[in-house]
């Protein structure tokens, strides 16, 4: 059974780091796209980036580039999203997706960014 | 960029009745290969996003079949034949021809 596991919510402060994460489990992680998916309070659905886990190929939403890095650590079949300084307009929930049709998705990281 | 617009953005439905959700692009999702990247997600109240239809016309893995997708090119449909109260939610379209775009999401209530 294919699962997509996040890590849990976090609470933080404007100019701050976060790495929220994301366990795959009953597939081949290296050989499917994985990414993530904001959607902030009360809106829809925006895509954020995706990476290839075999070779760590990233794209990234031209909305997203330079704001958030998207990695894997192939070894625990984990796929993270990581900010450098967060900004409270980046209170959201986070989704990972397996970009293969996003046919299988986590349960959400609600990431609360406030002062 | 590619622009997805669907219609209508709330839709109340009476239990049994059929619904139809409209998604348009802002250009061709029909790539040379034949297929239309042209998806369809649910997202029910407090849960993540679930895959119903792919490439168009495709039912995801589970899906019941009083869901159907159609269309090509630039105009899509989902139908639900006859809408059942767990199909309460926000529906959204997605293309994935170039990077990924929602659709601003349809939300369906019952009457």
């Amino acid at each position: 059974e294919v699962q997509l596991v996040q890590s849990g919510a976090e609470v933080k402060k404007p100019g701050e780091s976060l790495k929220i994460s994301c366990k795959a489990s009953g597939y081949s992680f290296t050989t499917s796209w994985i990414g993530w998916v904001r959607q902030m309070p009360g809106k829809g659905l925006e895509w954020v980036g995706i990476i290839y886990p075999a070779d760590s190929d990233t794209r990234y939403s031209p909305s997203f580039e330079g704001q958030v890095t998207i990695s894997v650590d192939k070894s625990i079949s984990t796929a993270y999203l990581q900010w450098s300084a967060l900004r409270a307009s980046d209170t959201a929930m986070y989704y990972c997706a397996r970009f293969r049709e996003l046919d299988y998705w986590g349960q959400g990281t609600r990431v609360t960014v406030s002062s | 960029d590619i622009v997805m617009t669907q219609s209508p953005l709330s839709l109340p439905v009476s239990p049994g009745e059929p619904a139809s959700i409209s998604c348009r692009s802002s250009q061709s999702l029909l790539h040379s290969n034949g297929y239309n990247y042209l998806n369809w997600y649910l997202q029910k109240p407090g849960q993540s996003p679930q895959l119903l239809i792919y490439s168009g016309s495709n039912r995801a893995s589970g899906v019941p079949d009083r869901f159907s997708g159609s269309g090509s090119g630039t105009d899509f449909t989902l139908k639900i034949s006859r809408v059942e109260a767990e199909d309460v939610g926000v529906y959204y379209c997605m293309q994935s021809l170039l990077n990924y775009t929602f659709g601003q999401g349809t939300r369906l209530e019952m009457k």
